[in-house]
């Protein structure tokens, strides 16, 4: 079964530290990759996405992540961490429909 | 970038009572629309695909006559919840994409709280 995994239900890390949400997938074919990120109540927000080309893909407010076709993961990055970035990160996979994983809470303490 | 405007934002309903949830894309055409249940601190779950012009598609499990789409327009989709009871309590998200362009992600609404009482 086509499936999306977020690993960490969470993760913690101090302002101004470098983070990393992880992603792996288990799709057929060559997948279309999303990152979004989610505040309280709120909607979801684009991030990233990797269609094709360069495996490392920048984003915005400065997130940026790397396409590993061997290890089939989709790492989301950045450099230094800021207070609010803190919320809810949501890597999906389109294969005809978008593919969930489950979402990882990211808090960022000051 | 492309928005996706959603209302309400936050509603409150009697048990029984009908409820619907309007989903507009403003600056781009969206011939399918998606729409998404989210309980707490959980992911997003497909409830229904919405085509314009057509029957929307259902995921297995949840039930059409309950959760109505239309989808009547090329900008808009309404999500009506028929008879509504404390259960169907939760966060409603919709989602498009740009018709026109390929390879584009899914932008999406900022999400209605219906509340049930």
């Amino acid at each position: 079964a086509q499936s999306v995994a977020q690993p960490e239900d969470q993760v913690n890390v101090a302002e101004g530290n470098p983070l990393t949400v992880k992603c792996t997938y288990s799709v057929s074919g060559n997948p279309y990759l999303f990152w979004y990120v989610q505040y309280p109540n709120r909607g979801l927000q684009f991030l990233l996405k990797y269609i094709t080309g360069d495996n490392l893909v920048k984003g915005s407010y400065g997130f940026e992540a790397e396409f590993n076709k061997s290890q089939t993961s989709f790492h989301l990055k950045k450099p230094s961490a800021l207070v609010s970035d803190s919320a809810l990160y949501f890597c999906a996979v389109r294969v005809g429909k978008l593919i969930w994983g489950l979402g990882t809470s990211l808090a960022v303490n000051p | 970038g492309a928005v996706v405007s959603q209302h309400p934002s936050w509603v409150i309903c009697k048990s029984g009572t009908s409820v619907k949830i309007e989903c507009r894309s403003l600056d781009f055409q969206a011939t399918t629309m998606f729409w998404y249940r989210q309980f707490p601190k959980q992911s997003l779950m497909l409830m229904a695909t919405s085509n314009e012009g057509s029957k929307a598609t259902y995921e297995q499990g949840v039930e059409k006559d309950k959760f109505l789409i239309n989808h009547a327009s090329l900008t808009l989709s309404t999500l009506t919840v028929t008879s509504a009871h404390p259960e169907d309590s939760s966060f409603y998200i919709c989602s498009a994409r740009d018709s026109l362009r390929l390879n584009t992600e899914a932008f999406f609404g900022q999400g209605t709280r219906l509340t049930v009482v």
